[in-house]
């Protein structure tokens, strides 16, 4: 079964320095993997997809994400944090049989100034 | 509009009560999407529509639960005779086409509490 799984609950950052949030993912054949981010009472923003091409992909505010098959991960980066970054982040995975994405548990990356 | 739009944005609803809670994807949209996110939880699949076709139904927890979309654009989640474990924060999202790499497009939820 497809599935993806982020690691770390919590993640702290200052502001400034760069920021890594981990996501790895279960599949067999090519993944279909997206970074969502969740602010307080709002619902989920689309930050950027890999379905194939490079390695290195770039979406919203700064953020990139590379895929690595090797080690099935699919890490969220940013070279510099910005306390506007403090939200829930999820990692999913594009589930082929039925056509819906599958959620991590999220991950709450805290910046601070 | 502009983008998905839910209602309620809160529902407070005694154990036993019937709920309605409404979707409104983004004009043109094919494919919906209906989710439940516990708190501090990541969102959880109920059920997906394309069209007015619901082409998956899996992940309704039980058979209180019952959605349609019968003209292929709102959308209704139904859950009859609540229970304090259906409080939870229900999203709904849309996308273009349903395509895998269609990114879906959500709306900001239905907190729903049974008290």
């Amino acid at each position: 079964a497809q599935s993806v799984a982020q690691p770390e609950d919590q993640v702290n950052v200052a502001e400034g320095n760069p920021l890594t949030v981990k996501c790895t993912y279960s599949v067999s054949g090519n993944p279909y993997l997206f970074w969502y981010v969740q602010y307080p009472n709002r619902g989920l923003q689309f930050l950027l997809k890999y379905i194939t091409g490079d390695n290195l992909v770039k979406g919203s505010y700064g953020f990139e994400a590379e895929f690595n098959k090797s080690q099935t991960s699919f890490h969220l980066k940013k070279p510099s944090a910005l306390v506007s970054d403090s939200a829930l982040y999820f990692c999913a995975d594009y589930y082929n049989q039925g056509g819906k994405l599958i959620f991590g548990q999220g991950t709450e990356l805290s910046v601070k100034p | 509009g502009a983008g998905v739009s839910q209602s309620p944005r809160y529902k407070v609803a005694k154990r036993g009560q019937d709920v309605a809670l409404r979707c409104d994807p983004i004009s043109g949209h094919v494919s919906l999407f209906w989710y439940q996110q516990a708190l501090g939880q990541g969102p959880e699949f109920l059920t997906y529509f394309q069209n007015e076709a619901q082409l998956d139904k899996s992940g309704l927890p039980s058979d209180r639960f019952f959605a349609e979309r019968p003209e292929g654009s709102v959308s209704t989640l139904k859950i009859q005779r609540t229970q304090q474990e259906d409080s939870a924060v229900y999203l709904c999202a849309s996308s273009l086409n349903g395509e895998p790499g269609s990114p879906l497009h959500f709306g900001n939820g239905t907190r729903l509490t049974v008290t």
